[in-house]
């Protein structure tokens, strides 16, 4: 079955630099999630989108943007990057309405490492 | 969202059933019980999930307690493959859609051994 695709999977940036995450969800899922896993930490809820707009707000630094698209991809962009922003990133994708219940599948991640 | 509380870490010999506890004494009435599990970096896994009806699917079975104030997940025979750490996690699902967020707590470090 069709999974959650991120890409880069590995991305290296300098700090002050710019970074743009990409998230294709599942075929025919509607809501986007994600989520940040600092190092030895639990994953972190970022920001959640669900029919392009925004659902939900979590401790998502202003810096950070995000949304989701016409073909229901998500982008998130990431500027002015410190070296604490170095991470896993993490997008899941759901279906809103379905019986199929409020699971979440969760992608490989991005592994951010800020220089 | 409910907070739940989870072992640290259980280990489990290989070929066993493991058992994994979850209390969630503060549940409410729509707040649905998921859990999830995470193998080294990578993405969290969904396992399975349930409501007040115990629930099973390929993976394992989902035990809640009549009050719902605690489940058990069950991997019927681990594998060292089943190692990894392990999340409850309670949610509100309103009405049919599912745009809750997931909080993710402590969780419990499962260690399958030979």
């Amino acid at each position: 079955a069709a999974g959650v695709i991120q890409s880069p999977r590995h991305l290296i940036k300098e700090k002050r630099e710019t970074a743009t995450l990409k998230c294709y969800p599942i075929p025919r899922h509607d809501t986007v999630y994600w989520y940040q896993q600092g190092p030895g930490q639990d994953p972190q809820f970022l920001i959640s989108f669900y029919e392009k707009m925004q659902s939900d707000k979590g401790s998502i630094p202003d810096r950070f943007s995000a949304q989701q698209f016409s073909d229901y991809h998500s982008e998130l962009n990431m500027s002015s990057l410190e070296l604490g922003d170095s991470a896993l990133y993490f997008c899941a994708s759901s279906l809103g309405f379905g019986s199929s219940g409020g699971a979440q599948y969760f992608g490989p991640g991005t592994r951010l490492t800020v220089l | 969202d409910a907070k739940t509380t989870q072992p640290p870490s259980m280990d489990c010999a290989e070929g066993r059933a493991a058992n994994l506890p979850c209390n969630h004494s503060t549940i409410s009435g729509n707040e649905y019980v998921y859990w999830y599990r995470q193998i080294h970096s990578q993405g969290p896994q969904y396992i399975i999930h349930g409501l007040k009806n115990n629930e099973t699917n390929e993976m394992a079975s989902l035990i809640i307690t009549e009050d719902r104030k605690s489940s058990t997940l069950i991997l019927p025979h681990a594998t060292l493959r089943d190692t990894a750490v392990y999340y409850c996690i309670v949610r509100v699902d309103a009405g049919g859609t599912s745009y809750g967020k997931l909080t993710f707590g402590q969780g419990t470090i499962l260690t399958v051994h030979p």
